[in-house]
């Protein structure tokens, strides 16, 4: 069982380049997430998308734009990255309208010199 | 913003010794959940819970949600040193269109064999 993927793994950006980060699901899930995790600041929350069709900001949504391809799928896009944004990024799926329990990718791990 | 405070930041502590952390909120939530994470990984449920006032375990983890529904406790019985890890808590409320999870800052668990 593959569950949530990201891809990639492992990226270093210069200042002012673009990237998208890849997630896919293969469970089925209503609703898509992306968090950002730095050292003592916990997983905050950058984007959601709580159905196909639907985006909301999270907690920290500057800097940051999202697609939901398809049910499948919720990207991640940098348009102009900066050093603020070096972080691991993880993307995480729910069922959400029975089961609100959230299964997480492996992260992605991105530095921005 | 809703925010969770977990506690302790940290923990170190010998094998075989029990463990408690705890997780409190601002707003009253409908789901917590507790999450594992080891070191270059995803978070990983560890045990969700629904009901206030429900306790549930999950081998040697117990987790209760607070009958006041702004808390919740997760503890671990004999301790070994594979449950080195960055622990989380995580609250979920269904309220209108809120359909974010928001997580703790987590406990980092330190296990001396």
């Amino acid at each position: 069982n593959a569950g949530v993927t990201q891809t990639p793994k492992f990226q270093v950006l210069k200042t002012g380049q673009s990237m998208t980060l890849q997630c896919a699901q293969d469970m089925n899930h209503n609703s898509m997430y992306w968090y950002r995790q730095d050292p003592g600041m916990g997983l905050r929350l950058i984007y959601y998308s709580a159905s196909e069709g639907t985006t909301d900001k999270g907690e920290v949504p500057n800097g940051y734009n999202v697609s939901r391809l398809n049910k499948r799928e919720f990207s991640l896009r940098l348009e102009s990255a900066a050093p603020s944004q070096t972080s691991v990024y993880f993307c995480a799926s729910s069922e959400m309208t029975l089961n609100t329990e959230a299964f997480f990718g492996q992260g992605t791990r991105l530095t921005v010199v | 913003g809703q925010q969770l405070n977990q506690s302790p930041q940290s923990m170190f502590i010998q094998e075989g010794e029990d463990v408690s952390m705890n997780c409190t909120s601002s707003s009253i939530f409908n789901t917590w959940l507790w999450y594992k994470q080891d070191p270059g990984e995803g978070p990983v449920l560890l045990i969700a819970l629904y009901k206030a006032g429900e306790l549930t375990s999950n081998g040697r983890l117990t987790a209760q949600f607070g009958i006041t529904r702004k808390d919740s406790f997760l503890n671990i019985s004999a301790s070994i040193p594979s449950d080195v890890g960055i622990y989380f808590c995580a609250g979920y409320n269904s309220g209108g269109s809120n359909y974010k999870l928001t997580f703790g800052k987590g406990t980092l668990l330190t296990v001396n064999p």
